[in-house]
């Protein structure tokens, strides 16, 4: 079946790297994505990586991609009280929806 | 240009009564997916588009829900005989949908709707 889990909850000092981790089920995914969504809005996309990729960077974000284990992570670099928010993972499903995870509260304390 | 608008971005009802729930996609995209954010559940598929038709619609929780979409742009999602378990955020998405691989969907800012 298809299923995407990470954790709940994240905590860091402003300044410090964030590190988000996801797993997933479906090894047949050819894109896997990360979303933010800040309280009371619309989410966002941030970015998305190929599955015949093993890294990504754009500015302070770096997507990890771990085919073999199913393992995605988003690291921040310099975290700010801006990226406080909630990051959700996701693949595509069979009808090219998004199958998300849980999502993870990222708090950032100055 | 204009992202995914919808409407109402809030709606209060009693249980019971019938909503319709509003998703402009943005200009050019033959691809739209209804979705549901819940504490409990998070955010689950509802129903996807590709122009006006919905290819599988065993997404949608049960069958008072219904979603239609004319003209390839705008789409209602109907709730009938609202029940309390039906509040939640109801995020619209759209894409350029056809073989594009990547295909990134673009969210709408939700609608919040609260069954008394």
């Amino acid at each position: 079946g298809e299923d995407v889990e990470q954790s709940l909850f994240l905590s860091v000092r402003e300044g410090d790297s964030s590190v988000i981790n996801c797993t997933y089920t479906d090894s047949s995914s050819t894109y896997l994505y990360w979303y933010k969504q800040e309280p009371g809005a619309g989410l966002q996309l941030l970015t998305y990586i190929f599955s015949n990729m093993d890294m990504k960077q754009d500015q302070r974000l770096t997507v990890l991609l771990n085919k073999k284990d199913k393992h995605l992570s988003l690291r921040i670099a310099d975290t700010q009280t801006g990226d406080s928010a909630i990051y959700f993972c996701a693949e595509k499903g069979r009808q090219g929806n998004l199958i998300f995870g849980k999502g993870t509260k990222l708090s950032v304390k100055p | 240009g204009a992202g995914v608008s919808q409407s109402p971005s809030n709606k209060v009802t009693e249980k019971g009564k019938d909503v319709e729930l509003r998703c402009d996609p943005i200009s050019g995209h033959t691809a739209l997916y209804w979705y549901r954010q819940s504490l409990g559940q998070g955010l689950e598929f509802l129903i996807y588009f590709q122009g006006n038709s919905a290819p599988d619609k065993s997404g949608l929780p049960s069958d008072r829900f219904s979603a239609e979409r004319t003209g390839g742009s705008v789409s209602t999602l109907t709730i009938q005989r609202t029940q309390q378990e039906d509040s939640a955020v109801y995020l619209c998405a759209s894409s350029l949908g056809g073989a594009r691989r990547t295909d990134t969907q673009y969210f709408g800012p939700g609608t919040r709707l609260t069954v008394l």
